[in-house]
This record gives structure tokens, C-alpha cells and sequence, in this order.
């Protein structure tokens, strides 16, 4: 069964402070691994899609990289806007997403 | 463009009840999933449609739980005789097709609550 543990729980920013959450998975042949933004009282909004380990996507102030056991998810330069609820989700086989229990960032001004 | 759009956005029912809740996925995306997020605990898959086949029931948690799509579109999802314990968000997401690369794009949710 596949499992998809992330790390920390929950992490305390200071606006301006970098830092990076981990999104570790067991699955039996990785199609996708998927990164969401889920605000309080919203759906999951996407931000990436990872196929294959060594490959890394940007988005602002966002950069999610990928290993055969492991993605991070890192937050540069953090604003409180960047304040959230970030999910991993893998895909294997079939085509339902397997999720984390999620990390809630909170960046203070 | 429209995301995928859910209804109602709140239900609040009696134990013993029967529910339905809505998804309107993205025009255009065969595909369309169900999945519930408890309180404290993460995104819990229910079903997939490809089309108006349910091609993977296998997260249904009991057979009081059934959805069905019709018109490749709109997709209602039913819980019958409410329990305490079916009190979650119901998250609905499609995608143009099943898999990746294709990604999964989520509605709002509706919380239920039964009491």
C-alpha cells in the first residue's frame, strides 16, 4: 500500500526565513508525485506535478525537488501570504492520489 | 476559465438522513474523483469516474455511500442513513484524463455535518 509520510507537522516562518518541508513516500511504481496548497475552508490548489527523481520545478518563491524516496518542498524568502497548508500526494498504478497528512506553514510579518 | 464547482457548500443533517452532495468538474475533463477530508486527518480517496464508468470503487467506506455521473458531467454523490462518523469535507476534483501527467484540480468541498 502506498504511504506518504511529510515532515514537519507544522513550522513556525519568520518573514524573509527560508525553509524547506519534506514530503517522504513508499509507493510501487511512481507515475507522479503531486504538491497542493490548501487554504483554511478550501478545496487543494495545485502547484506541481514531479515525474522522475533529479527533477526540480520553480514556481516564485516556491521550488519542489525530487529523489527515488523523497521530495522537499522549499519556501525562499517566505511572505505571510505564503501561509498554508502544503499536501504531497503521490500517484502510482491506478489513477487515485495518495496523500499526506500535510505541513501547516505560518510566516509572521 | 470555471474550476470545478461543488453544492452545497454546507450541509447539516440528522443522523439517520439521506445526503446529496454535487460536483461540477471542470467542462471538458473525463475525469472525476471523490475524495473526503476529515477532521485531523488527510484526503481519504473515494471513487473515480472515467466518463460515466466507475472504473475504482474501492474507497467507498460502506454501501451506504454511491455516486454516479451522468452526461460525462455533473457527478452526485450519495450517503444514505447518515452516521456521526460520515461528518467530513467531500472534496470532488477532475482532470482531463485519468493519470499522469494529467493533474487533479479540486472544488471547494462540502462540510457536512451530522448531528
Amino acid at each position: 500500500e502506498d504511504q506518504v509520510t511529510q515532515s514537519p507537522e507544522a513550522l513556525r516562518l519568520q518573514e524573509g526565513e527560508s525553509s524547506s518541508l519534506n514530503c517522504s513516500y513508499t509507493v510501487s511504481g511512481l507515475r507522479g508525485l503531486f504538491w497542493y496548497r490548501q487554504d483554511p475552508g478550501k478545496g487543494p490548489e495545485f502547484l506541481f506535478t514531479l515525474y522522475s527523481a533529479g527533477e526540480e520545478k520553480e514556481k516564485e518563491r516556491l521550488k519542489a525537488t525530487l529523489t527515488k524516496k523523497e521530495s522537499f518542498l522549499h519556501i525562499t524568502a517566505p511572505k505571510p501570504e505564503d501561509s498554508a497548508t502544503y499536501l504531497c500526494a503521490v500517484q502510482a498504478s491506478d489513477y487515485k492520489l495518495s496523500f499526506g497528512a500535510g505541513t501547516t506553514v505560518t510566516v509572521r510579518a | 476559465g470555471a474550476g470545478v464547482s461543488q453544492s452545497p457548500s454546507n450541509k447539516v443533517t440528522e443522523k439517520g438522513k439521506d445526503v446529496e452532495l454535487r460536483c461540477d468538474p471542470i467542462s471538458g475533463h473525463t475525469a472525476l474523483y471523490w475524495y473526503r477530508q476529515s477532521l485531523g486527518q488527510g484526503l481519504e480517496f473515494l471513487i473515480y469516474f472515467q466518463g460515466n464508468s466507475a472504473p475504482d470503487k474501492s474507497g467507498l467506506p460502506s454501501d451506504r455511500f454511491s455516486a454516479e455521473r451522468t452526461g460525462g458531467s455533473v457527478s452526485t454523490l450519495t450517503i444514505q442513513r447518515t452516521q456521526q462518523e460520515d461528518s467530513a469535507v467531500y472534496l470532488c476534483a477532475s482532470s482531463l484524463s485519468p493519470g499522469a501527467p494529467y493533474e487533479q484540480y479540486f472544488g471547494p468541498g462540502t462540510r457536512l455535518t451530522v448531528t
